[in-house]
């Protein structure tokens, strides 16, 4: 199947600092990438669509100015958590979407940020 | 707004056992329903899917099942494995876009040997 990459897998940061996460599809194209969220034991929360060449939506509740994301190119979208406070710690985890397959959607490997 | 439930949120099976789990959305409109296996702190792997012209697709030992009535689906796992166990989480598109997923809480199967 279609590969989507991100990195890094594991982060540590410093309170008050900014982190960029990036989520590349390797092997494909993707118009449309997604970012999520996930606590410990918890379902996967959807943070923002992120679409190629224009501003991200962004779900209720979910700070844009905190959480900029930006899709600049088909096969790369960043999220950059910026002013990090700890609990801000958490699972962040990218999706793309596949087109030529059918809109079938792959998961990136997911990042582990721990704002200390 | 959109919810998918999903239940059970535990489930402990026998290793050769079925398990099934099921879920329920509440956008009429949605037409692509995946379900995703999670192992700890790795990422949702997709296992099968469904969309909303077939009613029930098989792939090995996995199965699922779509009542578009009802607005349920179910994941149905036969002759369960010890490497099963993990978290399986169901999903429903809305927005009438197949790439916006909203998920349910997960289940987390136990295959005990």
């Amino acid at each position: 199947g279609a590969v989507v990459s991100q990195h890094p897998s594991r982060v540590i940061c410093k309170s008050g600092t900014s982190v960029k996460i990036e989520c590349r599809s390797l092997d494909f194209q993707a118009t449309t990438m997604f970012w999520y969220r996930q606590f410990p034991k918890q379902s996967l929360m959807l943070m923002a669509t992120s679409n190629e060449g224009s501003k991200a939506t962004y779900e209720q509740g979910v700070e844009k100015d905190k959480f900029l994301i930006n899709h600049a190119s088909l096969t790369l979208s960043t999220l950059t958590v910026t002013s990090a406070h700890p609990e801000d710690s958490s699972f962040y985890i990218c999706s793309a979407r596949d087109r030529l397959l059918g809109n079938t959607i792959y998961f990136g490997e997911g990042s582990w940020l721990t704002v200390v | 707004g959109e919810n998918v439930e999903q239940h059970p949120s535990t489930l402990s099976v026998q290793e050769g056992d079925s398990a099934v789990i099921k879920c329920t959305y509440s956008d009429s409109a949605s037409n692509y329903f995946p379900w995703y296996k999670q192992e700890l702190g790795k990422r949702p792997q997709l296992i099968i899917d469904i969309r909303s012209n077939v009613g029930e697709k098989k792939d090995q030992r996995i199965a699922v099942t779509l009542n578009k009535t009802a607005k349920h689906f179910s994941l149905h796992i036969t002759e369960t494995q010890p490497e099963d166990s993990a978290v399986y989480f169901c999903a429903a598109s809305f927005g009438g876009s197949q790439g916006n997923l909203i998920f349910g809480k997960g289940t987390k199967l136990s295959v005990k040997p």
